[in-house]
């Protein structure tokens, strides 16, 4: 069973771009999350898309937003990037109500 | 609200030698708990989990006890090897409509040869 993807695996931004993040999850999961870790900040909760829908976001400005397709893969967009927010995304799913979730590799974003 | 505490690393042992990784935990609710794995310059990977009070959680040679009346969630392993060095992070999630992961700040650990 293919686990969770992301992509790109690196990116490389400046400051005031915008930036696209994608995740695949496991098959038959139909909920995604994604996480930042940024230095020192440890792992945040950022938003949780599930059947299409966006359930709940963590304590992040409104241009962190993102969308969850019909086949459950969702992106993540950060509009008018900031110095801090470099850090590695990191995307997760889980099957229904379960508690186990499970995380991708992670998209490591530099802005410069 | 909800929280999850860790001992401060970085933790560095010598191959063999025990480890435990405390983590204590603050909850409104009975969460699952989880122990978390990160290898350097990959994502997490999931150690193990208890989902009740007395549940023990154990994969490859770790292992940790659900405590409900210390309210804590300790790694232990009996004899550490070079490939364990990474960072571990304790998590909790009450699962259902309830959602995302509450993590610790983790615990990098490294093994000496």
């Amino acid at each position: 069973e293919a686990g969770v993807t992301q992509s790109p695996t690196h990116l490389i931004k400046t400051r005031g771009q915008q930036v696209t993040l994608r995740c695949s999850p496991i098959s038959g999961h139909t909920s995604v999350y994604w996480y930042q870790q940024a230095l020192g900040l440890g792992l945040q909760f950022l938003l949780w898309y599930d059947e299409g829908e966006e359930r709940n976001r963590g304590n992040f400005p409104p241009r962190f937003s993102g969308r969850q397709f019909p086949n459950y893969s969702s992106e993540l967009n950060v509009n008018a990037l900031e110095l801090e927010d470099s850090a590695l995304y990191l995307c997760a799913s889980r099957r229904g109500l379960t508690d186990t979730q499970y995380f991708g590799p992670g998209t490591r974003l530099t802005v410069l | 609200g909800d929280s999850v505490t860790q001992m401060e690393g970085p933790v560095t042992l010598s191959e063999e030698a025990f480890l435990t990784i405390n983590c204590t935990y603050t909850a409104t609710g009975y969460p699952s708990l989880f122990w978390y794995v990160q290898y350097p310059g990959e994502g997490l990977q999931l150690l193990l989990k208890a989902t009740k009070a007395d549940d023990k959680g154990s994969n490859k040679g770790f292992e940790a006890t659900y405590r409900k009346e210390t309210t804590s969630f300790h790694l232990e392993k009996g004899s550490v090897q070079v490939s364990d060095s990474a960072v571990y992070f304790c998590a909790l999630n009450y699962g259902g409509s309830q959602g995302n992961l509450i993590f610790g700040k983790g615990t990098k650990l490294s093994v000496k040869p």
